[in-house]
Formats: C-alpha cells, sequence, structure tokens
C-alpha cells in the first residue's frame, strides 16, 4: 500500500502556482519520493523524484522538509492541461527494486 | 526518441476469448512493468519483467494471466478466457535498469472491453 498522504482535490488559478502538498511521515531513509500525475484517458506521466535535496527540472520542483516526513510539488505556472490527477509515491525498496505502487492522488484543476 | 508503445490502443472481447496485449519498451530499456486499472479505481501492480524472466509477480492473478518479455520483440501480457471483470485499462512502463532511482515511463495503455 502507498505510504503518502494526499489531499483528494484542489484547485488552481491559470497562471499561478500550484503547490501540491503530501506526508510520508513513515518514509526511510533509503526511500525516494516520486511525482507522477495522469491526464485522463492517458498513462502516468513522470514529473519528478528526489531523496533527500530539493531537485527542479523542465516540469516543477520538488522541495523535501528536512526530515523528510513531508514534500511539496510545485508547478510554477499552471496551465489548463496540467489538469490531471497527481500522485506523490514513496519508492518502496523490496528485494532487487523498488516497487512503485500507486494511491489515490490529488485531482488538481487549473481553472481560467 | 520514441517512448512506451503499446498496442493495441482499444481491443474487444468476447467472454472466454483470449487477450494478447504488447508492449515496445523504450529503446534501450530492459525492464517492464505491467499495471491494471479498473474502472474508478487506481493503478494496481501486475508483473516486472527483465529480458527473458520474471523478476516480481506479485500482483498478478494466479489464473488466466500471463506475461512475458522474450529476448527479440515486445512484451506480450496475455488474458486467457477473458471475463468481464477483466475490463480495465492496462498500462506498460519501462525503465534502463532496476533500483528506486531509476524512474518508469509509462505508455498510454490498451483499453480492454469484455462483452
Amino acid at each position: 500500500d502507498a505510504k503518502t498522504t494526499q489531499p483528494p482535490s484542489m484547485d488552481c488559478a491559470e497562471g499561478r502556482a500550484a503547490n501540491l502538498p503530501c506526508n510520508h511521515s513513515t518514509i526511510s531513509g533509503n526511500e525516494y519520493v516520486y511525482w507522477y500525475r495522469q491526464i485522463h484517458s492517458q498513462g502516468p506521466q513522470y514529473i519528478i523524484h528526489g531523496l533527500k535535496n530539493n531537485e527542479t527540472n523542465e516540469m516543477a520542483s520538488l522541495i523535501i522538509t528536512e526530515d523528510r516526513k513531508s514534500s511539496t510539488l510545485i508547478l510554477p505556472h499552471a496551465t489548463l492541461r496540467d489538469t490531471a490527477v497527481y500522485y506523490c509515491i514513496v519508492r518502496v525498496q523490496t528485494d532487487s527494486w523498488g516497487k512503485l505502487q500507486f494511491g489515490a492522488g490529488t485531482q488538481v484543476v487549473v481553472t481560467p | 526518441n520514441a517512448g512506451v508503445m503499446q498496442n493495441p490502443r482499444h481491443l474487444v472481447r468476447r467472454r472466454g476469448q483470449e487477450a494478447r496485449l504488447r508492449c515496445s519498451p523504450v529503446k534501450g530499456h530492459s525492464h517492464v512493468y505491467w499495471y491494471r486499472q479498473l474502472p474508478e479505481e487506481g493503478l494496481k501492480f501486475m508483473v516486472y519483467l527483465q529480458k527473458e524472466n520474471i523478476i516480481d509477480e506479485s500482483g498478478m492473478p494466479k489464473e488466466r494471466f500471463s506475461a512475458e518479455f522474450p529476448k527479440e520483440g515486445p512484451s506480450i501480457l496475455r488474458i486467457q478466457q477473458v471475463v468481464r471483470g477483466d475490463s480495465a485499462a492496462y498500462f506498460c512502463a519501462s525503465s534502463p535498469k532496476a533500483g528506486p532511482n531509476s524512474p518508469l515511463h509509462f505508455g498510454n495503455g490498451t483499453r480492454l472491453t469484455v462483452t
């Protein structure tokens, strides 16, 4: 089962930054935080991941608290095309690989 | 660069028929994963394969479902004697390496409808 807690839904105004919170209070030292999103009828899209340090790429920024118990995904300038379900996932190391298990996610609606 | 390619995009089968879903990973990726998304439900892991080997099949139903990733060619998810409850979107993903620091990249899925 997923080890994260996310709000079920949130709205964001187009052009503004979207800050998506995620709690993962039981995360272990070698577990990564991943973010994916799923736009309706499409496959999950990888956004970003991190272990301890904050990360940034062309899509988003990931801010991980110092104690690693929570993180925030930041979409700097939300557009209507960012409307999707966003999944925060702690990637659990099991045997030889890290299983990626999806929870319910946050339904983000970007409004004009 | 081509991403993960799945075909067909839509597949209709009658109860009792066989369904074969194909997945071509990103070029150079040797790790393939299959997930299923039932209507109005979340994505559930099914199986993880690395060329010619099944690494983790903990999410696969015990009967009627099988998966392979041969040395040459795409990965195949095979469902025998389909039932209405098999209707779902099946997503394939691939990665270049194993381990939790290697992101999975997903295809756009095959939507199976069993009539």
